[in-house]
């Protein structure tokens, strides 16, 4: 089966630094997405890791372990605009369909 | 701006009805999306488009149907609603590279069932 696991919510204070983790089980598995989400708004697409290891997009960093079937989103310096749902959505080539978003994890920023 | 368009932005109606969203994908994808997310829930994935035909099925009830046209825009029917149905339906189209996919999301269709 296909199974998705990431924390309901994070809370952390401006300039500090956050990791959200994720676990996935799929079958066909290619790759790692993370989105964001503001409220109210549309999921934007922030990184993703097709291989083992951690890619770096600014404040953003994210990390994948294939053999853990695991992975990370770690935002630095925090910023009050940060605050958002963050998904990280497996992406596979089996099944249904190809990408699964689950609830998301809602980042508050406080001041 | 994603280059996604979706219309309505917000859609009010009532129970049993029948209501159309629109969504036009970026120039060039062929690929179309459609997500339903409810309040505080995450994206569920009901149905995907390529190139006119239909791709795959995710949680999409029979009640619901769509398809993409000739000029790549898709529209999402919605019958018989009910209250639960209520919710932000999205659209996205994507670009596939060597590196995998990238959505890409419209601005979603609020919908609300009275």
């Amino acid at each position: 089966g296909q199974s998705l696991e990431q924390p309901s919510e994070v809370t952390a204070v401006e300039g500090a630094i956050v990791q959200i983790n994720c676990t996935y089980q799929t079958s066909g598995f290619y790759g790692l997405s993370w989105y964001q989400q503001h409220d109210g708004g549309a999921p934007t697409f922030l990184s993703y890791n097709g291989l083992d290891g951690l890619e770096e997009t600014g404040r953003f960093s994210s990390f994948l372990s294939r053999s853990d079937s695991y992975g990370y989103l770690l935002l630095q310096e925090l910023q009050m605009k940060d605050s958002a749902s963050y998904f990280c959505a497996p992406y596979h080539t089996s099944g249904t369909y190809k990408y699964i978003f689950g609830t998301g994890t809602r980042l508050k920023v406080l001041a | 701006d994603s280059g996604v368009t979706q219309t309505p932005k917000h859609l009010i109606t009532a129970t049993g009805q029948r209501v159309t969203l629109r969504c036009s994908p970026r120039s060039g994808d062929l690929s179309v999306y459609w997500y339903q997310q409810s309040l505080d829930q995450g994206l569920q994935f009901l149905i995907q488009y390529y190139n006119g035909e239909e791709r795959a099925k995710g949680n999409i009830l029979e009640r619901f149907s769509a398809q993409q046209f000739p000029d790549l825009h898709s529209e999402l029917n919605l019958s018989s609603l009910e209250l639960g149905d209520s919710a932000l339906y999205f659209c996205a189209s994507s670009v596939t590279t060597g590196l995998g996919e990238t959505q890409y999301f419209g601005p979603g269709t609020r919908l609300l069932v009275l």
